[in-house]
């Protein structure tokens, strides 16, 4: 089964409106990655967080790793209609294959 | 190149044919990643190259998916006996280093994708 869940599934904001998405492995993580794919394109790598409870900030976006090393977060303040697309989680699960969360689609109503 | 880059962009075909798609990885990136990706899913892993080691292939769903890789260089996934629900975006990824612990190499940087539909 799916190692790394990952919610919500869907979600629609009005431009301004903040955003998270969640993700959980199953298992402790050396890391995790954030990658973004806008519709029609390909994931694009946006961070990697390596250390318990790190966190780190790209403008306005806001990546959390968990102290366990089994939970992550992305949070975008005051979303904007370029933040529109799909936002997926991996971890390294077994060996060297990275496994993805099914991913969070973000549409912004302007 | 400058980045991943990924033939043919778009592929039809009709059930029962084999189908060949090419990776052309970054210069220098000693791994390599096949995905699949279903419309409006997520990514599935296929398969994994590192180097001259024995190639990853746990994802691969059925005995019609292979993959070869020369080196550290172009990779070919070929499917034989295309079945309709092999229908999706074939997606190749490469690296400098290993997924696993901290290495700033961990980055994956993907190509357009191969949009494969079966008749």
């Amino acid at each position: 089964g799916q190692q790394v869940m990952q919610i919500p599934q869907y979600q629609h904001v009005q431009e301004g409106e903040d955003f998270t998405t969640y993700c959980n492995s199953s298992t402790t993580l050396s890391n995790i990655q954030w990658y973004k794919q806008r519709p029609g394109g390909h994931p694009v790598f946006l961070i990697q967080l390596v250390k318990s409870g790190e966190v780190k900030k790209q403008k306005r976006l806001t990546f959390q790793f968990g102290e366990a090393k089994k939970n992550s977060s992305l949070h975008i303040t005051a979303t904007q209609t370029t933040d529109v697309g799909t936002y997926f989680c991996a971890g390294p699960i077994y060996g060297n294959k990275l496994v993805f969360g099914a991913g969070t689609i973000l549409r912004v109503k302007s | 190149g400058a980045g991943v880059s990924q033939s043919p962009s778009n592929k039809v075909t009709e059930k029962g044919k084999d189908v060949e798609l090419r990776c052309d990885p970054i210069s220098g990136h000693t791994a390599l990643y096949w995905y699949r990706q279903r419309l409006g899913q997520g990514l599935e892993f296929l398969i994994y190259f590192q180097g001259n080691s024995a190639p990853d292939k746990s994802g691969l769903p059925s005995d019609r998916f292979s993959a070869e890789r020369t080196g550290e260089s172009v990779s070919t996934l070929t499917i034989q006996r295309t079945q309709q629900e092999d229908s999706a975006v074939y997606l190749c990824a490469s690296s400098l280093g290993f997924v696993t612990g901290s290495s700033p190499y961990n980055e994956q940087f993907f190509g357009p994708g191969t949009r494969l539909t079966v008749l």
